[in-house]
């Protein structure tokens, strides 16, 4: 596909985990993210997965990355209502034959946490 | 990390104006970027601020619309000129730390009425 696509909406209870997808456009992007945009909030930088990895984990948050099928995962465990946001998925192309290359992003998933 | 601060936060404005937003960086950087986020998408990426050169804008925007400085490498401004109601969006700063790390700032929340 063209874009990076996200499911828009995902509801879990406090204290469950959540796994949100995300499939990317590039088999050949080298670096894969996660954002958490918070109400009112720009975008924070989660975590980011080096291409020639497929999972990496950090505290709560556990990313999988499937190159074959360029599908991406973020698990947070132990969801907290503090969690809720908008979670983007992003691929880093490089573009132009620059050696920087540049973010896509998907539209975001919103992540509703019920206490 | 980097510090990244924009000014103003938020503002209502009226057709036909132009706003200045500005973006500051607590560190030298190299490459500082502009995204415009419309309610309920994806951040599309406005143009790259180049420090001592003129702005690369991506397709779609241009500069007479979106003017760019970035004089140092701890600044840049975006103005959105001769504003319309689609124009209303949040506008984002943001700076890439090392080639694979980019960081964003707070956001302007632009209405234009």
């Amino acid at each position: 596909g063209e874009d990076v696509e996200q499911s828009l909406f995902l509801s879990v209870r406090e204290g469950d985990s959540s796994v949100i997808n995300c499939t990317y456009t590039d088999s050949s992007s080298t670096y894969l993210y996660w954002y958490k945009q918070e109400p009112g909030a720009g975008l924070q930088l989660l975590t980011y997965i080096f291409s020639n990895m497929d999972m990496k984990q950090d505290q709560r948050l556990t990313v999988l990355l499937n190159k074959k099928d360029k599908h991406l995962s973020l698990r947070i465990a132990d969801t907290q209502t503090g969690d809720s946001a908008i979670y983007f998925c992003a691929e880093m192309k490089s573009d132009r034959g620059s050696t920087l290359g540049r973010l896509y992003f998907g539209r975001g998933t919103q992540l509703t946490v019920w206490p | 990390s980097a510090v990244i601060s924009q000014k103003p936060s938020r503002d209502i404005c009226q057709r036909g104006t132009s706003l200045t937003i500005q973006c500051q960086v607590d560190s030298q950087v190299t490459m500082m970027f502009w995204y415009r986020q419309q309610p309920g998408q994806s951040l599309t990426l406005i143009a790259t601020a180049n420090q001592g050169s003129e702005a690369t804008y991506e397709s779609g925007f241009v500069i007479d619309k979106f003017p760019i400085s970035r004089p140092n490498l701890t600044f840049s401004t975006l103005t959105v000129s001769n504003m319309s109601p689609e124009d209303s969006s949040i506008y984002l700063c943001s700076v890439s730390v090392t080639s694979y790390e980019q960081y964003f700032g707070p956001g302007t929340r632009l209405t234009v009425t």
